[in-house]
């Protein structure tokens, strides 16, 4: 199957920026998605991102896409503590039947 | 609005027991799925219903037998599991049928544990 890989820690100070970083191999994907997930709970959806776009902008969120290396980033400004949890990348495209492909998640650890 | 809903939080049953999960949106969403995640892994698809008919089933053991009673609602009844399938069960839902790209919404989860 296809793979999305993903880095499966990162920690930062509270007020600075965050960065998840997430590959993937599947040429037919059409949705990039970043899933949240805070421990004991559901996958909270965050932002998705269209293959054909490079760029979105949600509030503290800023998604990159390079589809030329199939690579996106998830940037979080000023990160707080509440935003401790595992993220999830996950694409869907044609070859998958659009079922979702997860990565295996990057904890995120914030530190006051 | 974006809620799926599951019941229960928590349940733990014995490997002979028989109990159901419940999963129900309100979204006017045509498909619905089960999803198994084990600690500090991602989910794993299980089944999907499309327009209430199942459309995809993950090979997964006939301990599993999911349910569609109306597009709102979808359970998932559970009969002679085994401590390995102690495990977080999501449910979602996307807008349109299976295979149309649309976003997963998920709800929190029942955590099971089987003893």
């Amino acid at each position: 199957g296809e793979d999305v890989e993903q880095s499966l820690f990162l920690s930062v100070r509270e007020g600075d920026s965050s960065v998840i970083n997430c590959t993937y191999t599947d040429s037919s994907s059409t949705y990039l998605y970043w899933y949240k997930q805070e421990p004991g709970a559901g996958l909270q959806l965050l932002t998705y991102i269209f293959s054909n776009m490079d760029m979105k902008q949600d509030q503290r969120l800023t998604v990159l896409l390079n589809k030329k290396d199939k690579h996106l980033s998830l940037r979080i400004a000023d990160t707080q503590t509440g935003d401790s949890a595992i993220y999830f990348c996950a694409e869907s495209g044609a070859n998958s039947g659009y079922a979702l492909n997860f990565g295996k998640g990057t904890s995120l650890l914030v530190t006051p | 609005d974006t809620e799926v809903t599951q019941t229960p939080k928590h349940l733990v049953m014995g490997m002979t027991n028989k109990k159901s999960l419940k999963c129900e949106q309100h979204m006017g969403h045509r498909a619905m799925y089960w999803y198994k995640q084990k600690a500090k892994k991602p989910p794993e698809l299980m089944f999907v219903y499309s327009y209430e008919k199942l459309s995809i089933n993950e090979s997964v053991p006939s301990r599993f037998s999911p349910e569609c009673p109306n597009s709102s609602l979808l359970n998932l009844h559970l009969h002679a599991l085994q401590p390995e399938d102690s495990a977080l069960y999501l449910c979602a839902s996307s807008q349109d049928g299976y295979g149309t790209g649309e976003t997963q919404y998920f709800g929190p989860g029942t955590r099971l544990l089987v003893l």
